[in-house]
């Protein structure tokens, strides 16, 4: 079974400021990890996966995300907070091979960033 | 740039109709899902569908819920008798062979009165 669980439901940071989103996943097979952002009645839009390799990926919009086995994390990252970056942030997983289809969410991550 | 497109964009039903959500894949995929999403709360998966059939199917999808694919480019999701909890937004996303990611569609918000 897999599950995903996203600490904080609404994370407020000012412009230019680190912003760090954290998921921590559970599964019982390899996973693949992905962030999805969704901005305001939008579609889910993907920021950046991990499925194999290096373990630090890099998304769109200058978003990065570390896979860190021992800890089960897959916290995100971004240096500088734009106004822009103001979204839903979604971390979800899926059984680590090609077309597994399934994603698992977690609640989502409610980003505001203040001027 | 392809995209998984999905129409209409918002329906509003009466309770106890038989809904119809539509999706188009991006063309050369082979794995077509849908997702709801009710308001406020997390994406949750409902189906994916491979070659003509249902390949996995959460708890969700129960007996009032169908899919099909009627014409090899549309896919839908057929809600047989619409109830108040219902009301969500329904994402479909479709991925190619060996793809490690799905691809979303916009969304349609299905509200049922």
């Amino acid at each position: 079974a897999q599950s995903v669980t996203q600490l904080g439901s609404h994370v407020s940071v000012s412009e230019g400021a680190l912003v760090l989103l954290r998921c921590n996943y559970s599964s019982s097979v390899p996973p693949y990890l992905f962030w999805y952002v969704q901005y305001p009645n939008q579609g889910l839009q993907l920021l950046l996966k991990y499925t194999t390799g290096a373990t630090l990926v890099k998304g769109i919009n200058g978003f990065e995300a570390e896979f860190k086995k021992s800890e089960t994390s897959f916290h995100l990252t971004k240096p500088s907070a734009h106004m822009s970056d103001a979204a839903e942030y979604f971390c979800a997983v899926s059984r680590g091979s090609s077309n597994t289809g399934k994603l698992i969410f977690g609640q989502g991550t409610t980003l505001q960033v203040k001027p | 740039e392809p995209e998984v497109t999905q129409t209409p964009s918002h329906q509003v039903t009466q309770m106890g109709q038989e809904v119809i959500l539509r999706c188009v894949p991006i063309s050369n995929h082979l794995y077509f899902y849908w997702y709801r999403q009710i308001l406020g709360q997390k994406v949750e998966f409902l189906v994916s569908f491979y070659n003509n059939e249902i390949s996995e199917k959460s708890e969700i999808f129960d007996d009032q819920f169908s899919v099909e694919r009627p014409d090899g480019s549309n896919f839908t999701l057929k809600i047989r008798s619409t109830k108040l909890e219902d009301s969500a937004m329904y994402f479909c996303a479709s991925s190619g062979q060996g793809d490690t990611e799905a691809f979303f569609g916009q969304g349609t918000r299905l509200t049922v009165v």
